[in-house]
This record gives C-alpha cells, sequence and structure tokens, in this order.
C-alpha cells in the first residue's frame, strides 16, 4: 500500500539538542511538505520541497533545517535555536505543489 | 496570506446542516478542503480550481467564489461522522506555496 511515514510517533527533545523526524513517503511524489500545529490552531508551513535537492522556506523556518537527497525522504531536523518546539509535527506530499495533500500520521515532539 | 475561517467552532444536532467560509486577501487559484480528527492527520475532502464550480461528495459540497476570494463548505444532513476539525487550504498559483486556514471545529451530537 502507498503512503507517507512518519517516525517517531512521539518524540522528547533536551535542552540545547537537536532531533530530526522523519518522513518517508512512496507515493512517488514530487513535492513534500512540513507543517506545525498548536493545539487549537491551525497547520503553519515550515519548509516545503518541490523537487530533489531543492527546498524552500515557510512562515516559520527558523530553528528548523530540512533536506531532500532523496525523492522519498524529506527529514525536518528541530534545532536547539528552535526555543519552542513543543507541538505536533506533519508531513505532507502531493504529486505536484497545488494537487491534494496526502499527510503522514504526525509526530508529537515534547520538550522535556 | 492565511485564509480566514469562520465561523471558529459549531455544534449541531445529527441532521442539521452546517456551512464553512473561508475567504483569502488574496487571488487564489485553488482551495481544498480537509477534515481532521482529534489526534489524527488531516483526511483531503476536496479540491476546487479556480473557475467557480462546485464540488460534492455525498452530503458534503463546497463552491468556490475566485471574484470575491473565498470558499464555502456546505454540510448536509449532518452525522456524527462529521466532526472534527474542518480546514480550508489556499494557494495563489500551482507553485507557490500552500496556506491553511485557523479551522472550524464542528462538533456533530445525537
Amino acid at each position: 500500500d502507498g503512503g507517507i511515514t512518519q517516525s517517531p510517533k512521539y518524540l522528547f527533545r533536551k535542552e540545547g539538542q537537536n532531533v530530526t523526524l522523519s518522513c518517508e513517503q512512496n507515493l512517488n511524489h514530487d513535492a513534500m511538505y512540513w507543517y506545525r500545529q498548536d493545539p487549537g490552531q491551525g497547520l503553519r508551513l515550515i519548509y516545503y520541497s518541490q523537487i530533489v535537492n531543492d527546498f524552500q522556506k515557510g512562515d516559520i523556518a527558523e530553528g528548523y533545517s530540512v533536506s531532500r537527497e532523496k525523492k522519498e525522504s524529506f527529514p525536518l531536523t528541530v534545532t536547539s535555536a528552535q526555543k519552542n518546539p513543543t507541538a505536533f509535527y506533519l508531513c505532507a506530499s502531493s504529486k505536484e505543489t497545488g494537487e491534494k495533500l496526502f499527510f503522514g500520521s504526525g509526530t508529537q515532539l515534547s520538550v522535556l | 496570506q492565511q485564509p480566514v475561517q469562520s465561523p471558529q467552532a459549531v455544534i449541531l444536532r445529527e441532521g442539521e446542516d452546517a456551512v464553512i467560509n473561508c475567504s483569502s486577501s488574496k487571488a487564489l487559484y485553488s482551495v481544498h478542503w480537509y477534515r481532521q480528527k482529534h489526534g489524527e492527520a488531516p483526511v483531503f475532502l476536496m479540491i476546487l480550481l479556480k473557475g467557480g464550480e462546485q464540488k460534492g461528495h455525498e452530503k458534503i459540497s463546497a463552491s468556490f467564489n475566485e471574484k470575491k476570494q473565498q470558499s464555502s463548505l456546505y454540510l448536509t444532513a449532518s452525522q456524527l461522522s462529521y466532526s472534527g476539525t474542518y480546514f480550508c487550504g489556499t494557494a495563489k498559483d500551482n507553485f507557490n506555496k500552500f496556506y491553511f486556514g485557523s479551522g472550524t471545529k464542528l462538533n456533530v451530537k445525537p
């Protein structure tokens, strides 16, 4: 079955630590996205990638980094520079930008 | 650039109808609608492209008025399974960033 997989489901970060959230898709989609969702809030765009080896900042990219070395994978690193990282992180993909998004099941990140 | 949704929350009895609105200050190329259940990922409902079309899926339909830069989602004869948070997402063109509204929480009661 094709889909988009995020791991881990829950993640805890210590002060000053970088953590990486995994996102893998086997839908052969070109575009991938990372969104952050705070309780009771909408989804805010962190980074997006339209094609391999290319990515663009969203509205809240500070304190985050990404890479897109393979079409299937779009990992997100939450760096120590992100002072308020506690949130629900959603990865999504689409065949091309503008087409319907398929979401992963999300990663809940909390600070210890 | 984030679209504005209204209302923020709706409580319905089973069988009642609801309308959720989504408006943007920028010209739109497309509008998407998604539903998210608590603790789960958003699920795609429908997409409307520039052209003023109306789409439907069983008792859920939507319209897109590009002149007014707004879209509305219509839920008819609501069922318990309709409960969740509804998000609209908008894009200015097919290559640009995609923005979501802050969501409308729908609670359907028996």
